[in-house]
């Protein structure tokens, strides 16, 4: 069964303090693997695509990684700012699957 | 910036009543979405859409459910006998060129069904 998989689900931080995101998937035919933010009672706000495992991207204080299993959300200090609920998807084929999240709370 | 916008942003309904959620994707983006979460739960897929038809649909997406373009900005999502497990936030997106890359996601109805 097609899978996607995030660690931890809340993680509180000082500001400052990096820290890495876990996306863990298991689907078969991986076409694209993304990261969202998520505030609350907003929509999800797309980050980062990545295609085959070796790949990064960055943007800001943010860093996505991708190996065959997992993808990866590096946060080097990050400011109160980066508080959100950052999700992680997969599609394969043409059926799209979200991860649970991980809340991320950065403390002055 | 262009942007997704829903309407309304809360809908209360009750059990079996019709609901018909809005949404106004970005102007040139020719991929539409719907999606929904239930409180504390994962957002889930529930239909796409592309040159006046659907693409593709989740399992959640039953008989219930239709969606309509029914002018050239307007995208909705009809529920047509809601029940109290439909209770969620209803997310429309959209997309420029290929199928669920690079979506934006409006900032979502949430749907009360009593």
């Amino acid at each position: 069964e097609d899978q996607v998989t995030q660690s931890p689900e809340a993680l509180r931080l000082q500001e400052g303090e990096s820290s890495s995101l876990n996306c863990s998937y298991t689907v078969s035919g991986l076409r694209g693997l993304f990261w969202y933010r998520q505030d609350p009672g907003k929509g999800p706000e797309f980050l980062f695509t990545l295609y085959s495992a070796g790949e990064e991207k960055e943007k800001e204080r943010l860093k996505a990684t991708l190996t065959k299993k997992e993808s990866f959300l590096h946060i080097t200090a990050p400011k109160p700012e980066d508080s959100a609920t950052y999700l992680c998807a997969a599609i394969t084929g043409n059926q799209f699957y979200f991860g649970t999240g991980t809340s991320l709370t950065v403390i002055p | 910036e262009p942007e997704v916008t829903q309407t309304p942003s809360h809908q209360v309904t009750q059990m079996g009543q019709e609901v018909i959620l809005r949404c106004v994707p970005i102007s040139n983006h020719l991929y539409f979405y719907w999606y929904r979460q239930i409180l504390g739960q994962k957002v889930e897929f529930l239909v796409s859409f592309y040159n006046n038809e659907i693409s593709e649909k989740s399992e959640i997406f039953d008989d219930q459910f239709s969606v309509e373009r029914p002018d050239g900005s307007n995208f909705t999502l009809k529920i047509r006998s809601t029940k109290l497990e439909d209770s969620a936030m209803y997310f429309c997106a959209s997309s420029l060129g290929t199928p669920f890359f690079e979506q934006f996601f409006g900032p979502g109805t949430r749907l009360t069904v009593l």
